[in-house]
């Protein structure tokens, strides 16, 4: 499967641990982003990476969240000492930006429950 | 104010049907357009692009008024697979092509 992947699929924490993500692009893609999605709503932007730079932060990523794209390649996104607000679904895209937008493509996100 | 509001739904139809959604955008300086489909539990994919000229692709068609910052997507001849929720998005004139969702229109297609 050459799209984009994410893992893990389900992580159920409690309030105050540490988790992180993963996420795999589609290996030719430059761009990378983070959203994040709850319930009932659209996805929001977190986060992009332009290979291995971070560009953009949204207001949402407070000092506990941090996002790394060593290497261009893969991404990891960290939540430190996790709150029960931060249960969402947290989605991953990538895209080929040359001359102008191209398409992001979705990776299957990975649904966070904090308990 | 949301930057893109969508009709949250249910719309309930039957199969056969023809239905529309809308969705309003508050950036005048908004640059691209789209609707994304979003099934159950799964990543949203790419419907189509909108362009000001309108687009079709087969049942759908999309429709985009920039004057009126009013986007719109028809589906015709419903099928039962069309149930989803369908996401209305923009982006920004700015070179990060960050894609802002709506809160999405949910169909429900019964037999």
């Amino acid at each position: 499967d050459t799209g984009v992947s994410q893992d893990p699929r389900h992580k159920i924490t409690k309030r105050g641990q540490n988790v992180t993500f993963r996420c795999d692009p589609i290996s030719e893609h430059n761009r990378l982003y983070w959203y994040r999605q709850t319930l009932g709503q659209g996805p929001e932007f977190l986060t992009y990476f332009q290979n291995e730079a971070q560009l953009e932060k949204s207001r949402l990523l407070s000092d506990r969240f941090s996002a790394e794209r060593p290497k261009g390649s893969f991404s990891t996104l960290e939540i430190q000492r996790t709150e029960q607000g931060d249960s969402a679904m947290y989605l991953c895209a990538s895209s080929l930006v040359s001359t102008g937008f191209d398409e992001q493509y979705f990776g299957p996100g990975t649904r966070l429950t904090v308990t | 104010r949301k930057e893109v509001e969508q009709d949250p739904g249910p719309f309930n139809v039957p199969e056969g049907a023809t239905v529309a959604f809308n969705c309003t955008y508050s950036n005048s300086a908004s640059q691209s357009f789209f609707w994304y489909r979003q099934d159950c539990r799964k990543e949203p994919k790419l419907l189509m692009s909108v362009y000001s000229s309108g687009n079709e692709d087969g049942r759908f068609t999309a429709q985009l008024n920039r004057a009126s910052q009013y986007i719109s997507l028809l589906i015709r001849d419903s099928k039962l697979s069309d149930s989803a929720t369908y996401l209305c998005v923009v982006t920004r004139m700015d070179s990060s092509y960050k894609l802002i969702f709506g809160s999405g229109t949910r169909l429900l297609v019964r037999p």
